[in-house]
């Protein structure tokens, strides 16, 4: 089955320095992941998606992720953390096969310290 | 314009009433999702509907109805609320045929059963 799992259920990082927030997944097929961010009482949006185009994605807001297929990883990555960032971090997969339906990993709370 | 758009966004209720809360996307998308998301923000598919017809069931309590109009609509309905529906149901859309661009989703309504 399709799955997705978020190391750190809290990542804390000071205003400035990286932002690292882990996600692996686990597959026998290719997947396409994603990354949504979920601000305080908001709803998802879409940061980046990895379709097997490039292996580094570029999304909004300064933020990366690099798909390792070897060690079935998209990790999200942003060089120099905001307060502005602080919210929840969901990735999430869907198979090129089956019910393809969007499935969550159980999130990352990132809090930005001054 | 908002994309997908959900109404109410807040509802407090009783034990037992029964309600609903409605959907609306102008995107174009053909496909139409509900999740619910617990109080620990775990994110969780109920149903998807393409054109109409119903494509993904999960265990859901049968107290739980989606009713999809048209494309653009899904309607979620719950009857006999419990204390434990409490929680943010989200709506969100996708192209069927390119579900792997992501899904668009609404800002939430937060349910709150007392």
């Amino acid at each position: 089955a399709q799955s997705v799992t978020q190391l750190g259920s809290h990542v804390s990082v000071s205003e400035g320095a990286l932002v690292l927030l882990r996600c692996n997944y686990s597959s026998s097929v290719p997947p396409y992941l994603f990354w949504y961010v979920q601000y305080p009482n908001q709803g998802l949006q879409l940061l980046l998606k990895y379709t097997s185009a490039a292996t580094l994605v570029k999304g909004i807001n300064g933020f990366e992720a690099e798909f390792k297929k070897s060690e079935t990883s998209f990790h999200l990555t942003k060089p120099s953390a905001h307060m502005s960032d602080a919210a929840e971090y969901f990735c999430a997969v869907i198979m090129d096969t089956g019910r393809r339906a969007l499935t969550f990993g159980s999130g990352t709370r990132l809090q930005v310290q001054p | 314009d908002t994309a997908v758009s959900q109404t109410p966004k807040y509802l407090v209720t009783q034990m037992g009433n029964d309600k609903s809360i409605k959907c609306e996307q102008n995107l174009g998308h053909d496909t139409m999702y509900w999740y619910k998301q617990d109080s620990k923000k775990f994110l969780k598919i109920m149903f998807s509907y393409n054109n109409k017809e119903l494509i993904i069931n999960e265990t859901v309590p049968n107290r739980f109805s989606p009713k999809s109009p048209d494309k653009a609509h899904l309607n979620l309905h719950i009857n006999s609320l419990e204390l434990g529906d409490s929680a943010v149901y989200f709506c969100a859309s996708s192209h069927e045929r390119d579900p792997y661009y992501g899904y668009t989703f609404g800002s939430g309504t937060r349910l709150t059963v007392v």
